[in-house]
């Protein structure tokens, strides 16, 4: 069965230091990974995805992500966390014919100035 | 392109009456997904449509629950006799077909008192 586990509920960083939020998978063949941001009470945005080839994806925002196969993960990066990146952060993992997708519980990130 | 569109934003409604979901997808996406979201936890599939065709349905989705999108359009989500537990963000999102990159609307709130 699919699952997707987000190790770290809240995370605290620094205006301009800099982001990893740690994404691992479950997935019996190669899979479509995505990243999406939530702010509260709203619906969620795409930040980047991945589905074949270069194993470093760019995103929006100034995301990153890098999927490890051996690892099976998909870590989001950022080099400079901005004080309007504060949100919750969800990875989710989905199969290549194109049906559901399964999320993980989401990490809460917050800004501080 | 207006993206997807759910209403209403909010419904509070008291415990044993119906409530329905409207969800107007993109509109070229004949892909179209019912999630919902508790809090502290991320998106759970709920059920999908191709077209008007609804493919799959997951155990989440109670007799208490129905979904429909007539003529392949915008859909709705029925609760019927609802209970606090029903309680949640309930998200819609659409694709094209035969891929995985879903776009979410901003979530219909329901709180049951």
């Amino acid at each position: 069965a699919q699952s997707v586990t987000q190790p770290d509920i809240h995370i605290t960083v620094s205006e301009g230091a800099s982001l990893e939020l740690r994404c691992n998978y479950s997935y019996g063949a190669t899979p479509y990974l995505f990243w999406y941001v939530q702010s509260p009470g709203q619906g969620l945005q795409l930040l980047l995805k991945y589905f074949s080839g270069d194993t470093l994806v760019q995103g929006i925002k100034g995301f990153e992500a890098e999927f490890k196969r051996s690892q099976s993960s998909f870590n989001l990066r950022k080099p400079s966390v901005h004080w309007s990146d504060a949100a919750e952060y969800f990875c989710a993992v989905g199969a290549r014919d194109g049906n559901k997708l399964v999320f993980g519980a989401g990490t809460i990130l917050r800004v501080k100035s | 392109d207006t993206g997807v569109s759910q209403n209403p934003r909010h419904k509070i409604t008291k415990r044993g009456q119906n409530v329905t979901f409207r969800c107007d997808p993109i509109s070229e996406h004949n892909r179209l997904y019912w999630y919902r979201q508790t809090l502290g936890q991320g998106p759970e599939f709920l059920t999908y449509f191709q077209n008007e065709a609804q493919l799959e349905k997951s155990r989440l989705l109670s007799d208490r629950f129905s979904a429909e999108r007539p003529k392949g359009s915008f859909s709705t989500l029925e609760i019927q006799r609802t209970e606090q537990g029903d309680s949640a963000m309930y998200l819609c999102a659409s694709s094209r077909e035969r891929t995985t990159e879903a776009f979410f609307g901003q979530g219909t709130r329901l709180t049951v008192v």
